[in-house]
C-alpha cells in the first residue's frame, strides 16, 4: 500500500499561494515527511522536511496536522517556474517512500 | 561544481545482455540511493547504501545488484535486464538519510529493454 497520497493535479494562479496536500494516514511517530519537486524529468530537487512541527524556508511552509496523518506544502507566492511535479515523500529508517505526486501548473 | 553524475544517460539493449549504469558523487557523501521512475508509480527506491561496503534493499530491488567499493561510486547492474525494467533511473546521495535536506539526484538514465 502507498504511504502517501495526492492529488494527481492542480492549478494555480500567478501570485497566488499555491496549497499542495499529502496523505499519509499510516505514517508513525519516527517517520518523517519530505517533499521534493521535478522540473520535466530532471532530477527531484529538495523542497523541505518535517516530523512534527511546522517547518518554513526560504522555498515554501510545511504544515503538519497534528495526528500527523496529513500535511500541506505551501508555496506562497506562485511563479511560473513553481510548474513542476511535487512528491509528497514519507522516510522511514534510511528508505524513502514517493507518492505517485501532483503535477501543478502555475497560470498566468 | 557538487554533482552527482550517471552514464549511460541512454541506453538501448536487449533483454538478456548484463550492463551496468554508473553513478558517482563529488561531495563526500556517505548515504548513495538508487531509484527507478515509471510513469503513474512516481519514484521507487531500488538499492540505497549508507557507506562503502555497507548496501540495502528498497522497495523493488528485485533484478538489479548494486556495489559500493569506493565512497564515490554505486554502480547499479542488470545482470539479465528485461522489458519490464525499461525505466528512468536516478541515482541520489546525501551526508546520511536523516541529513537527506538536499538529497542530490542525478541527471537520470533512460533504460529500453527490447
Amino acid at each position: 500500500d502507498a504511504k502517501t497520497t495526492q492529488p494527481p493535479s492542480m492549478d494555480c494562479a500567478e501570485g497566488r499561494a499555491a496549497n499542495l496536500p499529502c496523505n499519509h494516514s499510516t505514517i508513525s511517530g519516527n517517520e518523517y515527511v519530505y517533499w521534493y519537486r521535478q522540473i520535466h524529468s530532471q532530477g527531484p530537487q529538495y523542497i523541505i522536511h518535517g516530523l512534527k512541527n511546522n517547518e518554513t524556508n526560504e522555498m515554501a511552509s510545511l504544515i503538519i496536522t497534528e495526528d500527523r496523518k496529513s500535511s500541506t506544502l505551501i508555496l506562497p507566492h506562485a511563479t511560473l517556474r513553481d510548474t513542476a511535479v511535487y512528491y509528497c515523500i514519507v522516510r522511514t529508517g534510511n528508505q524513502f517512500y514517493f507518492g505517485t505526486g501532483t503535477s501543478l501548473t502555475v497560470i498566468p | 561544481e557538487a554533482q552527482v553524475t550517471q552514464n549511460p544517460r541512454y541506453l538501448i539493449t536487449v533483454t538478456g545482455k548484463k550492463l551496468t549504469v554508473t553513478c558517482s558523487q563529488n561531495m563526500n557523501h556517505e548515504y548513495m540511493s538508487w531509484y527507478r521512475q515509471d510513469p503513474g508509480l512516481g519514484l521507487r527506491q531500488i538499492y540505497y547504501s549508507m557507506n562503502v561496503e555497507v548496501t540495502d534493499k528498497g522497495d523493488v530491488p528485485e533484478g538489479y545488484k548494486v556495489s559500493r567499493k569506493e565512497k564515490r561510486n554505486f554502480p547499479l547492474i542488470l545482470e539479465s535486464p528485461s522489458p519490464n525494467q525499461t525505466s528512468l533511473y536516478f541515482c541520489a546521495s546525501s551526508f546520511g538519510p536523516g541529513l537527506a535536506r538536499t538529497q542530490y539526484f542525478g541527471p537520470g538514465t533512460r533504460l529500453l529493454v527490447l
